[in-house]
């Protein structure tokens, strides 16, 4: 079964506008990523947060991660036609190290 | 950069045919993995590899098997495609779990279709 459950499954905003994309996950994690998938292509690394931090930021991109909900967020802030595609989280158990990813966010920035 | 290829992008085959996905990567990357990706189910782990000719069942490993006899290049395996076996194949690869970070770099994918 998934690990993370991604809320939206799809966002629609204009350009200009920020997105925030959620991730709600079920067991004790060590870290917490957020990859971006464009249509057809495979995925892509974006932020890293690990258990023990509350808040990331890389350019655009602001994650925060609350361990007591287990849930964390990922904020793109003026947004871009660009950043049309999927987004996924996916965690690492504290039990384990492999990645298991949600089903993900689809996510379209209107020009 | 990292890079991580597969040997298709777009595959066709037939039921019953024995189908061989390559991936490749160029960073010396420990572990290597296969997914599935299906709409609505995400990804799903088929296997994975931490070292030569290791390797580990994923979530769903049945129908498939894998292969790695170099540390670069991990090979999965279709004994006897089906049609429900038609879905996007991404690999991956990442630094062995001591790194701690576990990020994975993706290949492009392969879109299988059995016919």
């Amino acid at each position: 079964s998934q690990q993370g459950e991604e809320d939206p499954q799809a966002l629609s905003i204009q350009e200009g506008e920020n997105a925030t994309m959620n991730c709600s996950y079920k067991t004790s994690i060590n870290n917490l990523q957020w990859y971006r998938q464009n249509s057809g292509r495979g995925l892509v690394h974006l932020i890293l947060i690990r258990s023990n931090e509350r808040e990331k930021h890389s350019g655009r991109l602001r994650v925060t991660l609350d361990t007591s909900k287990k849930s964390s967020s990922l904020l793109i802030t003026a947004s871009r036609a660009a950043d049309t595609a999927s987004y996924f989280c996916a965690t690492v158990s504290t039990s384990g190290s492999r990645l298991t990813f949600g089903e993900g966010t689809q996510l379209t920035v209107n020009p | 950069d990292v890079k991580v290829t597969q040997s298709s992008r777009y595959l066709v085959k037939r039921t019953g045919e024995k189908v061989f996905l390559e991936c490749v990567q160029d960073m010396d990357h420990e572990n290597m993995f296969w997914y599935r990706q299906d709409p609505g189910l995400g990804l799903r782990l088929i296997y994975f590899s931490y070292d030569v000719k290791m390797k580990e069942k994923g979530d769903i490993p049945e129908g498939y098997s894998v292969s790695r006899e170099k540390k670069e290049r991990f090979s999965l395996i279709l004994e006897s495609a089906s049609t429900n076996q038609t879905s996007m194949y991404l690999c991956a690869s990442s630094f062995s779990w001591v790194a701690q970070s576990n990020e994975q770099f993706f290949g492009p994918g392969t879109r299988l279709t059995v016919l």
